[in-house]
Formats: C-alpha cells, sequence, structure tokens
C-alpha cells in the first residue's frame, strides 16, 4: 500500500511559469489537504477538500489553486509562481471525520527563482 | 492571534534523558490535539492524540503526552530518549467544529550521543 504519493519530488521554476503539484492517495479517503511548510512557521494549510467534487480554501490560499474531481487525486496548481512560493509542500488526507488522523506524503520542495 | 504555540524551536539533549516538549492552545481551537513527528527529509506522522477520556495518551516510540485544560496545555514527554528521536515534533489542534488542523511552529529535537 504506497499511501500518498507526490510529484514530483523537487522543483525548480522560474517566476511567472504555471506549475501543477500532484497529489495522489490510495486509502479511499474522503478528505484531502495541501499544506505548505517554512522555517519557524511550520505547516500552514492551503486548501483542502472534504469530499470528492467539494474545495475550501485554508490559511493561505492566494496564488493557488485545486481541484477534486475523484476520491483518489488532488493537484495544486501555481498560476503564475512567485519567489514567495517556495516552500516544502506537504499533501495529506483523512477520513474526513473531526479528530481522524491525516496522513502525509513524503513532499514536494519547490524553488521559485 | 497563533492558536498553537510551541514554546522552544530547539531542544537539545542527551542520549537516555528525559525531554520535554512544550505545546499550549488557545481557547479557538478544539480540544483535538494531536503531535506529529517529522523525520529528516520525510512526511508527517502521528505520535498520538488526544480526543476525550483519560488524560494522559500514549503513543508511539515511548512517547506520551497529558492534556492539562487549566493549563491549556498538551505537552509531549519521553522518559529516556534515543539517537533516533532526533526529528522535529509538530503540535497541533483542530479547529473548531471542522477536521482541519492547525500547526504550531515546530520543535526541532536534537540528541547527542
Amino acid at each position: 500500500i504506497a499511501g500518498i504519493t507526490q510529484a514530483p519530488t523537487s522543483q525548480i521554476l522560474a517566476a511567472g511559469r504555471r506549475m501543477t503539484l500532484r497529489c495522489t492517495q490510495d486509502m479511499r479517503h474522503n478528505a484531502m489537504y495541501w499544506y505548505r511548510q517554512d522555517l519557524g512557521l511550520g505547516l500552514r494549510l492551503i486548501h483542502y477538500s472534504n469530499t470528492a467534487g467539494t474545495t475550501g480554501k485554508g490559511e493561505v490560499p492566494d496564488g493557488y489553486s485545486v481541484s477534486r474531481a475523484n476520491t483518489d487525486d488532488f493537484p495544486l496548481t501555481l498560476a503564475s509562481a512567485v519567489p514567495s512560493q517556495t516552500s516544502v509542500y506537504f499533501c495529506a488526507s483523512s477520513e474526513g471525520r473531526i479528530g481522524d488522523t491525516q496522513y502525509f506524503g513524503p513532499g514536494t520542495r519547490l524553488t521559485v527563482l | 492571534a497563533q492558536s498553537v504555540t510551541q514554546l522552544d524551536s530547539q531542544v537539545p539533549v542527551f542520549e537516555e534523558a528525559p525531554v520535554e516538549l512544550r505545546c499550549n492552545y488557545s481557547s479557538s481551537v478544539s480540544v483535538y490535539l494531536f503531535w506529529y513527528v517529522q523525520y529528516p527529509n520525510q512526511g508527517l506522522q502521528l505520535l498520538l492524540k488526544y480526543l476525550s477520556g483519560s488524560t494522559l495518551v500514549k503513543g508511539i516510540n515511548g512517547f506520551e503526552a497529558e492534556f492539562n485544560k487549566s493549563q491549556t496545555s498538551f505537552h509531549l514527554r519521553k522518559p529516556s530518549v534515543h539517537i533516533s528521536d532526533t526529528a522535529e515534533y509538530f503540535c497541533a489542534a483542530a479547529i473548531q467544529g471542522a477536521q482541519k488542523l492547525v500547526f504550531g511552529q515546530g520543535t526541532r529535537l536534537t540528541i547527542n550521543p
């Protein structure tokens, strides 16, 4: 069982370029999440999805968009990357009830120059 | 205002010594509390969580945490640490009425031989 996979593992991107980070889970979880991790700030929620077909904004959604066409996939798109989006991005999933454990992918390290 | 606060950004300890990592939460979050661990270059994994019941929660790898409602704290402890416990530790809380989590800033635990 793979759990959550993320691609790419790392990427260097020129400012202004469009980029999609991929996330796939095989646990049939209802809820999925995207976080960014920055030194000294912990993890901050970008967007989430409670179930396929629905999405919501987290704490830091500006500059990012998501879609949830099916249960397994939850891609994160940067329409026009800026250097402040340099970060490590983690995808997570859970069954979707309050108090459920969130399971995390290995992360994508993104550098925007 | 920060909802979850980890009071120490770094904690160095000697191998086989006890350790306590401190976490305080605000009233803006629920009392569904979590500790996650992130080993170098990996995603986060759950150490333990408190949902209800006994205030002393035992987790994996010999860690435990105590929920203290009057102190609004959820400190993580281990009586004797090992080199393999070197990692970053994150305290998190569920946002009121939702399965979304808010994370603390993280504490880097360094074990010296």
